[in-house]
């Protein structure tokens, strides 16, 4: 089946720093990924969606220039969460859409997350 | 954005027990996706349904697609422990672009 590696699982940053998410479709071709955020006991938030060679198109209320996306192939996005403060802490969720089967029904096959604390 | 909602939000229930859950939409869907998640990890897709009126069995899962495709239902029967978990509903627009979570249920089987 289609995998979606997320790297890292957990990471643990100081207030000010970067941390970099990367997001890679192992066996399939990924046109879009899609970034969430998740709060406790919530769903998953909608961040942006990126497709490969062109900006990533951001959800309303969404800071482009704090969590800055790239989709540099069609393997991988990355997910840079800049300036991190405390309440960046949450648990980020990368998924992406099969190539091949990139048809209006087609699922999303999902990262296992990273769980993100700064302190 | 067409919105999801699902009922209800939490349920906790007795091994053995059935129950259903709802995800509704006043929009309609080309398709529908059911995943659960369990804490600390990536949801797993469960089932997609694309016709309406559909109905697919994933052993004691039975998942329904509405005729107008705008809401879908879960139905496990014989509830185990291990059915415990965020079941989530999502699906793409008819735009095909905007792929859309509902709030989720979150099930806990007790034994």
């Amino acid at each position: 089946g289609a995998v979606v590696s997320q790297h890292p699982s957990r990471v643990i940053c100081k207030s000010g720093t970067s941390v970099k998410i990367e997001c890679r479709s192992l066996d399939f071709q990924a046109t879009t990924m899609f970034w969430y955020r998740q709060f406790p006991k919530k769903s998953l938030m909608l961040m942006a969606t990126s497709n490969e060679g062109s900006k990533a198109t951001y959800e309303q209320g969404v800071e482009k220039d704090k969590f800055l996306i790239n989709h540099a192939s069609l393997t991988l996005s990355t997910l840079t969460v800049t300036s991190a403060h405390p309440e960046d802490s949450s648990f980020y969720i990368c998924s992406a859409r099969d190539r091949k089967t990139d048809r209006g029904y087609s699922p999303l096959h999902f990262g296992n997350g990273t769980r993100l604390t700064v302190t | 954005t067409q919105l999801l909602e699902q009922s209800p939000q939490f349920l906790s229930i007795q091994e053995g027990e059935n129950l259903t859950v709802y995800c509704n939409s006043s929009s309609v869907f080309s398709s529908l996706q059911w995943y659960r998640q369990e804490p600390g990890e990536g949801p797993v897709l469960l089932v997609t349904v694309v016709t309406g009126g559909e109905v697919k069995k994933l052993k004691r899962l039975t998942f329904q697609f509405g005729d107008a495709r705008k809401d879908s239902s879960l139905h496990i029967t014989a509830a185990q422990p291990g059915d415990t978990g965020l079941y989530l509903c999502a699906g793409f627009d008819n735009y095909g672009q905007n792929f859309v979570f509902g709030p989720g249920t979150r099930l806990s089987v007790l034994p």
